[in-house]
């Protein structure tokens, strides 16, 4: 599994976009990026899936550089109920030993 | 669609006992996976199943213990509870391994062993 580095915790006020970024030096070819929400007593939860370029849904924006080595996480206009923290997972699609490692803290003050 | 159903919501045990937490999913997901979170960390795996009557250990799997003999089904045993073991245990269930849609989890058990 390619080891992720991301940042512990982030500090936003409503309306603003926040961007997290992940890095994974050690991607494979195979490899796939993905992204998960959790808030406090919950499960995570899915928010988006990437492989290069950028991918976008109703959530938020994955931007993926060309060498892949980092990939970004883009929350447009934050609110309060996106306080959560948000985990980056790196690995092929068929990978069965996924991990999650401490995440990011967001927190959108009012 | 009910998704992933884990039960019990709380428990509590004393140090030396056993029990099983139960977790089910309908959505016909062929992996399953169960995971413990502690204060401050993220999820570390414990035991997975690529299909009914396959398992294998995760990153921590000492003290527990699984089986698959159906494919919605997947419990998780606790030998013989120790304080360590104190945690939110989550379940999860994919069409495989990533997969292109990514994990559906339970809500979680927490469990406090005394």
């Amino acid at each position: 599994l390619a080891k992720t580095t991301q940042p512990i915790s982030m500090d936003s006020y409503e309306g603003q976009e926040v961007n997290i970024t992940c890095s994974h030096n050690n991607i494979a070819t195979n490899d796939y990026i993905t992204w998960y929400q959790q808030f406090p007593s919950q499960g995570p939860r899915f928010i988006i899936q990437g492989y290069k370029t950028k991918v976008t849904n109703e959530v938020a924006s994955l931007f993926i550089p060309a060498d892949r080595k980092s990939s970004t996480l883009s929350l447009p206009r934050v609110s309060l109920s996106d306080t959560a923290v948000y985990y980056c997972l790196v690995g092929d699609l068929n990978d069965y030993k996924l991990s999650f490692g401490a995440g990011t803290t967001v927190t959108v003050r009012a | 669609n009910a998704g992933v159903t884990q039960t019990p919501k709380f428990q509590v045990l004393k140090t030396g006992q056993s029990m099983t937490l139960q977790c089910a999913q309908d959505m016909n997901h062929e992996y399953m996976s169960w995971y413990r979170q502690d204060p401050g960390m993220g999820l570390r795996l414990i035991h997975y199943s690529v299909g009914a009557g396959i398992t294998d250990q995760g990153e921590v799997p000492n003290g527990y213990n699984v089986s698959r003999s159906t494919t919605e089904d997947f419990p998780l045993r606790l030998l013989s509870a120790a304080p360590s073991q104190t945690s939110v245990y989550f379940c999860a269930s994919s069409l495989s391994g990533t997969g292109s849609q990514g994990y559906t989890f339970g809500s979680g058990t927490r469990l406090t062993v005394v």
